[in-house]
């Protein structure tokens, strides 16, 4: 299966700061990546979709000047949490879709955020 | 709004039981995609099924694509301890951007 990798893992940071997480697809290229928000014991919640060359569409509810979404190559899309606040603490998982005739997402392993 | 409902949400059974979770949706879709996560991980994928009535077998794991591609079902046989975790369906429509999700199907397997 295809490979996305997710940077950092899991992170810890103050409240009021930013913090930005890296969605790399490093087996092919993905026009198409997109940023979940995972609450325990729960399915994926769609943040936005994240097109390469263009803005990202955000879904309902998702403000878009607090998760600001970066996908300047084929290969790397970033989430950049503003301003973060406890409230924000997840866990974010990304994915990229393999341009195939399936559509088929691969996902990065997460990233865990813990604002303190 | 494309829903796919996904059943049962949560499901406890014994080592070598069997079981079936279910994905159905009311929209076609041109592929659907079963996944399993474990906590603190990201999704894996399983298989996709592209074709209508399509039977696709991964050791212990069947699934089957509805003759409409409108729903599907994951059927384990001789359930183990490591299938434990979370199951999700996803219904991909070709050119529509997003999949839909399901709600997740919390497995856990006892030994």
């Amino acid at each position: 299966g295809a490979v996305v990798s997710q940077h950092p893992s899991r992170v810890i940071c103050k409240s009021g700061t930013s913090v930005k997480i890296e969605c790399r697809s490093l087996d092919f290229q993905a026009t198409t990546m997109f940023w979940y928000r995972q609450f325990p014991k729960q399915s994926l919640m769609l943040m936005a979709t994240s097109n390469e060359g263009s803005k990202a569409t955000y879904e309902q509810g998702v403000e878009k000047d607090k998760f600001l979404i970066n996908h300047a190559s084929l290969t790397l899309s970033t989430l950049t949490v503003t301003s973060a606040h406890p409230e924000d603490s997840s866990f974010y998982i990304c994915s990229a879709r393999r341009p195939t005739s399936t559509d088929t997402q691969y996902f990065g392993p997460g990233t865990r955020l813990t604002v303190l | 709004t494309q829903l796919l409902e996904q059943s049962p949400q949560f499901l406890s059974i014994q080592e070598g039981e069997n079981l079936t979770v279910y994905c159905n949706s009311s929209s076609v879709f041109s592929s659907l995609q079963w996944y399993r996560q474990e906590p603190g991980e990201g999704p894996v994928l399983l298989v996709t099924v592209v074709t209508g009535g399509e039977v696709k077998k991964l050791k212990r794991l069947t699934f089957q694509f509805g003759d409409a591609r409108k729903d599907s079902s994951l059927h384990i046989t001789a359930a183990q301890p490591g299938d434990t975790g979370l199951y999700l369906c996803a219904g991909a429509r070709t050119n529509a951007g997003k999949s839909t999700f399901g709600d997740g199907t919390t497995l856990t397997v006892k030994p």
